[in-house]
């Protein structure tokens, strides 16, 4: 398996501009997630899918940050506009704890490789 | 508010040795804590999860416990080697109602030859 994929690996954009960062997790993973990461703050959950659907969306920064899940395959977290405080390294991971996995499950989240986002 | 602690100084230890790395918790009961390795330039890969009710647990060289009293975790690499050199991120979750890690800024830890 190529393990989660995430592009591009870097953006380097102007405050206004329009970003979008992709992400295709393992397939049949049926949990993905999108982190940033600062120095300042460390590595910081904003958004987790199960099956496509959002669940807990509430280390979103603010209303310019949007994410989407159109299918088992693909997700895209956008921001809109950028501001230069955006600058950051943001993570995609997958999960799967399945239907029938119960206490045994591992829980283990696989990391794409990050996109490094520079706002100027 | 929730509150996860690792050591912020790097950690620096000669080959062979034993290293310790603490991550501290404050107003927060997790059921499920994950221990993580991130190299520069790459995401964090997965080394170790425990539970609530497991006082320890083994890899390889590697141990993790965690104490809900102290409301701590310590993890441990014995016969430390220059290719442990990395972050260490610790990451609790609580039990029921989400699947929601928060993670710690990381320990960083240089082996040295």
């Amino acid at each position: 398996d190529a393990g989660v994929i995430q592009s591009p690996r870097h953006e380097v954009t102007e405050m206004g501009q329009e970003v979008t960062l992709r992400c295709k997790p393992i397939s049949g993973h049926d949990y993905l997630f999108w982190y940033r990461q600062t120095m300042m703050r460390g590595l910081e959950l904003l958004i987790y899918f199960n099956n496509n659907v959002p669940i807990d969306d509430s280390g979103m920064p603010e209303d310019r940050f949007s994410a989407k899940m159109p299918n088992a395959s693909f997700s895209t977290l956008k921001i809109q506009p950028s501001e230069p405080r955006d600058s950051a390294v943001y993570f995609c991971a997958s999960s799967s704890r399945g239907r029938n996995s119960g206490p045994l499950y591992t829980d283990t989240q696989y990391f794409g490789p990050g996109t490094r986002l520079t706002v100027l | 508010s929730q509150k996860i602690e690792q050591n912020s100084e790097a950690l620096n230890i000669q080959e062979g040795k034993t290293a310790t790395l603490t991550c501290n918790y404050t107003n927060y009961s997790p059921a499920y804590l994950q221990w993580y390795r991130q190299d520069p330039g790459r995401g964090p890969v997965f080394l170790l999860l425990i539970r609530e009710n497991e006082k320890e647990k083994r890899k390889e060289r590697l141990k993790v416990t965690f104490d809900t009293t102290l409301k701590q975790s310590l993890f441990h690499i014995t016969a430390s080697q220059p290719a442990d050199s990395a972050t260490y991120l610790c990451a609790p979750r609580r039990g029921s109602g989400t699947y929601k890690y928060i993670f710690g800024t990381g320990t960083r830890l240089k082996v040295l030859a």
